[in-house]
């Protein structure tokens, strides 16, 4: 199964920051690279797919880059409602694997 | 709009078996897989496996297999997820999401199942 790391677990930032996920793969998985937004007690829902492909109806602060084993997600600017948790996930392989998640709290 | 809508909370006791519904609408039922997703109290997203809208074809998790069942009904754009065995672990949310033919991204979400198993 390929493992998915994301750093770091948790942070603080106050709005207007740029906020800075690091998501790596535990083995080459190109481009197959999504981001998700969840916030407490709802869904899921994806802000970048295949990497660097921004989802539709998602603000243009949220941007994906990397490829192979290596990907960030940026929010440019920290807005009140971005604060939530992020998920990475791979479709290279099945399993389909998570990363464990990181937590944008407020500072 | 595309559409999951999921069927109500269960209460289980340990060693019985749950079934949750995921009904869609908005978009051709058998262009697209359906995966479920699982979330436990406080933790993180667990992939369970999916089925296709076209055919039935399944694909499950290890960890989940000979416990899952994951069927389909397109004349009524249902798919559903049957939890056999039961135990206290398996208290979670339970989530269906679609499958995006292009990059197999989860594009569009049910809005989760509360499954509680408690003696």
């Amino acid at each position: 199964d390929i493992q998915m790391t994301q750093s770091p677990s948790s942070l603080s930032a106050s709005v207007g920051d740029r906020v800075i996920i690091t998501c790596r793969a535990s083995q080459f998985i190109s481009s197959h690279l999504h981001w998700y937004q969840q916030k407490p007690g709802k869904a899921p829902r994806v802000l970048i797919f295949a990497a660097s492909s921004l989802q539709s109806g998602v603000p243009s602060r949220f941007s994906g880059t990397g490829s192979g084993t290596d990907f960030t997600l940026t929010i440019s600017s920290l807005q009140p409602e971005d604060y939530a948790t992020y998920y990475c996930q791979q479709s290279y392989s099945s399993p389909r694997t998570f990363g464990q998640g990181t937590k944008v709290e407020i500072k | 709009q595309v559409q999951l809508v999921q069927s109500g909370a269960e209460v289980k006791k340990p060693g019985a078996s749950v079934k949750v519904s995921c009904k869609a609408s908005g978009y051709t039922f058998t262009s697209h897989y359906i995966t479920w997703v699982r979330q436990a109290p406080g933790q993180g997203l667990e992939w369970m496996g999916w089925i296709s809208g076209y055919n039935g074809d399944t694909t499950y998790e290890q960890k989940f297999r000979g416990r899952v069942t994951m069927t389909t009904d397109a004349s009524t754009s249902t798919v559903s997820m049957e939890l056999r065995s039961l135990r206290s672990a398996d208290t979670a949310v339970y989530y269906c999401a679609r499958v995006s033919g292009f990059t197999d991204v989860f594009d569009f979400w049910g809005q989760g199942t509360m499954v509680t198993v408690s003696s």
